[in-house]
């Protein structure tokens, strides 16, 4: 079935560093999208992305949709301690289906 | 209210009893979709609705059964579950099921602990 690896599963940083996670599928995927989850709230929608090679912005939010189409990338630079929370990616196959498929998220901890 | 929006915001129900959870979407969107999230596992779909009709039952067992009386309202009534069904209930919603526009936009959750 299909799989989507997010990486790293957490990682602590310190308050104006920048950030990279990214999610790999084993399929190819004609709709990216990253969510942040914060403490029993539901995710909350910051990027969507849907052509190869698209690089669309949010803010200090920046993400990717790679070339292969099999990947995604998230960048946030400058963190602050509001950056604290799960970043998610979800991906969408080229099957015409609506279901999307979620990643294990990234923990996000800012050090101040 | 805006947005999607989710009641209750927490449930602790025993084996035997009978709850609902209760979805509104104010975004004017045709498709609404129930997930669950279990800690540390991604999140699973479970059913999805697209102008009213139920397109997808993600293998759900029948002790949930939704229900989508409007385009704007979901129901998940719940009945005789079992400890391991405690996890976040998440309701979605997106202006079509089946095009490009089907960026999905997510509720609070619902907390539900099975005793």
């Amino acid at each position: 079935g299909q799989q989507l690896n997010q990486s790293p599963q957490s990682m602590f940083i310190q308050e104006g560093e920048d950030v990279s996670m990214n999610c790999t599928s084993s399929s190819i995927f004609n709709t990216w999208l990253w969510y942040k989850q914060d403490p029993g709230e539901g995710p909350v929608l910051l990027i969507a992305l849907y052509k190869a090679g698209e690089l669309t912005s949010n803010g200090r939010l920046t993400a990717q949709f790679g070339i292969t189409r099999k990947d995604s990338f998230l960048n946030i630079s400058a963190s602050i301690p509001s950056d604290v929370g799960i970043y998610f990616c979800a991906g969408r196959t080229t099957s015409g289906t609506y279901k999307y498929i979620f990643g294990t998220g990234t923990r996000l901890k800012v050090l101040a | 209210e805006t947005g999607v929006t989710q009641t209750p915001r927490h449930l602790v129900m025993g084996m035997t009893n009978k709850k609902s959870l209760k979805c509104e979407q104010h975004l004017g969107h045709n498709a609404m979709y129930w997930y669950k999230q279990s800690a540390k596992k991604p999140l699973e779909l479970m059913f999805v609705y697209n102008f009213k009709e139920q397109t997808e039952n993600n293998s759900v067992p029948s002790r949930f059964s939704p229900e989508c009386p409007n385009s704007s309202h979901l129901f998940l009534h719940l009945h005789t579950l079992q400890p391991e069904d405690s996890a976040l209930y998440l309701c979605a919603s997106s202006q079509s099921g089946l095009e490009r526009l089907d960026t999905q936009y997510f509720g609070p959750g619902t907390r539900l602990t099975v005793l």
